[in-house]
């Protein structure tokens, strides 16, 4: 079946403006997951759905960060007055049920620059 | 505080010959390690995993070993083939719920044919 998609896989913004990322999570997996990935850095986690419960932010870096999830199935992530510090790779991943021994299946990311 | 350190960068190996990937942590309350593969452009896919209550863990040309005392696992590859370069990151979810991943900043393997 088919994995994890992103879109858009590209993204430039200027600095200042408001992004929404999507991430469609593999058909019927519960949990979906946010990461951000600097150059050079590993995934750092954003924040995490149950459903359609935001169950922890406590990685979003700030206030101008939001993610939501209103149906438990696609995901958005919001970010607002974008900064030159926001540019990164954005990593959506899913997983079938609510084990921290369940694989997370990673989308291919959406790569943020601002300008 | 890294909680997941990868301290090599980088990893060249010849084909044919082992790759050993390095990974240590600092939280005792880990008892869950996974290794993600990661090639450029695309999303980290999961490799191999071990649970704490073993010591080693085989599924093919991919071994991952694990010693608790001294907080350190091990990713082995034999025999490395070129398809293997790529960026590996060892990840540990921290509680024992369903809670998120912390990733090692991973390390780029290069098999040189």
């Amino acid at each position: 079946g088919a994995g994890v998609s992103q879109s858009p896989r590209y993204k430039v913004a200027k600095r200042g403006q408001d992004v929404a990322l999507r991430c469609d999570p593999i058909s019927g997996h519960v949990s979906l997951f946010w990461y951000q990935q600097a150059l050079g850095q590993g995934p750092e986690f954003l924040t995490y759905f149950q459903n359609e419960a935001q169950l922890d932010k406590s990685g979003l870096p700030s206030d101008r960060f939001f993610a939501e999830r209103p149906e438990g199935s696609v995901s958005t992530l919001k970010i607002q007055r974008t900064q030159q510090e926001d540019s990164a790779v954005y990593l959506c991943a899913s997983s079938i049920q609510t084990s921290p021994q369940e694989t997370q299946y990673f989308g291919p990311g959406t790569r943020l620059l601002v300008l | 505080d890294q909680q997941v350190k990868q301290n090599s960068p980088s990893l060249s190996v010849q084909e044919g010959r082992i790759s050993i990937l390095n990974c240590d942590y600092t939280n005792s309350m880990f008892d869950y390690f996974l290794w993600y593969k990661k090639y450029p452009a695309e999303g980290p896919t999961f490799l191999i995993s071990i649970s704490s209550i073993k010591d080693k863990n085989e599924d093919g040309r991919f071994t991952v070993f694990l010693n608790k005392s001294a907080k350190h696992l091990s990713l082995h590859i034999v025999p490395s083939q070129p398809g293997d370069s790529a960026v590996y990151f060892c990840a540990a979810p921290p509680n024992s719920g369903n809670t998120p991943l912390v990733f090692g900043k991973g390390t780029r393997l290069s098999v040189i044919a």
